[in-house]
């Protein structure tokens, strides 16, 4: 596709459920980020991916969160036991592995834990 | 770690008039790259501009321009000839010069509102 396209747009989820937010990044980018974005700020770093191997998770809040790339394009963004904080909007981008690299982002999807 | 600070939540300009948006970043390295992303309603982080740290000529692009201060570690972006389709969050990022395996550094953003 043209661009970095992520589903669902919303998620509704009830305290405790399992949710799986998808990331599909633009053809041929090998690296891969996922990103927080809480109401008001920023977004914030989750984990990083280049190609299947995901080289750093260090920003996953907790042992909840869980995302994966077997194949090297389509990513799941996945988090367990889902909590209130959990709602936010999560932030796709991927990017060509070069040094000058912009990421290129998609809409986002807007969860929010009942 | 980096941290980059946006010290303006909101900036209202007048439509056709020049509004500047400031950013400040602190970091140890001396080599990096620095971006103004645009977000507006739809959610779509949209790059704006980006500057590398090793380039002593500001960036610009058409109505965007940067002012980049390196010893001062500041970043800020001047839009000139605001239009309304500039209504936006705006956020300074920083990533450093690592070979593409960092996650981008985003302020706090500031809230651009454009009045008619």
């Amino acid at each position: 596709g043209a661009g970095v396209s992520q589903s669902p747009r919303y998620k509704v989820a009830k305290r405790g459920q399992d949710v799986a937010l998808r990331c599909d990044p633009i053809s041929g980018h090998v690296s891969l980020f996922w990103y927080q974005q809480a109401l008001g700020q920023g977004p914030e770093f989750l984990t990083y991916f280049q190609n299947e191997a995901q080289l750093d998770k260090s920003g996953l809040p907790s042992d909840r969160f869980f995302a994966e790339r077997p194949e090297g394009s389509v990513s799941t963004l996945k988090i367990q036991r889902t909590q209130q904080e959990d709602s936010a909007v999560y932030l796709c981008a991927s990017s060509p592995l070069t040094v000058a690299r912009p990421q290129h982002f998609g809409d986002g999807t807007r969860l929010s834990i009942l | 770690a980096q941290t980059v600070t946006q010290s303006q939540p909101e900036m209202s300009v007048q439509e056709a008039e020049t509004v500047t948006l400031s950013c400040t970043y602190d970091t140890s390295e001396s080599d990096y790259y620095l971006f103004w992303y645009k977000q507006p309603p739809s959610r779509q982080m949209i790059l704006v501009i980006r500057q590398e740290a090793y380039k002593q000529q500001n960036a610009t692009e058409n109505r965007f321009s940067v002012n980049f201060q390196k010893a001062a570690k500041s970043f800020s972006l001047k839009i000139s000839d605001s239009q309304l389709g500039d209504a936006a969050m705006y956020f300074c990022a920083f990533a450093d010069s690592g070979g593409g395996a960092d996650g981008l550094t985003f302020g706090k953003g500031t809230h651009l509102i454009i009045q008619p």
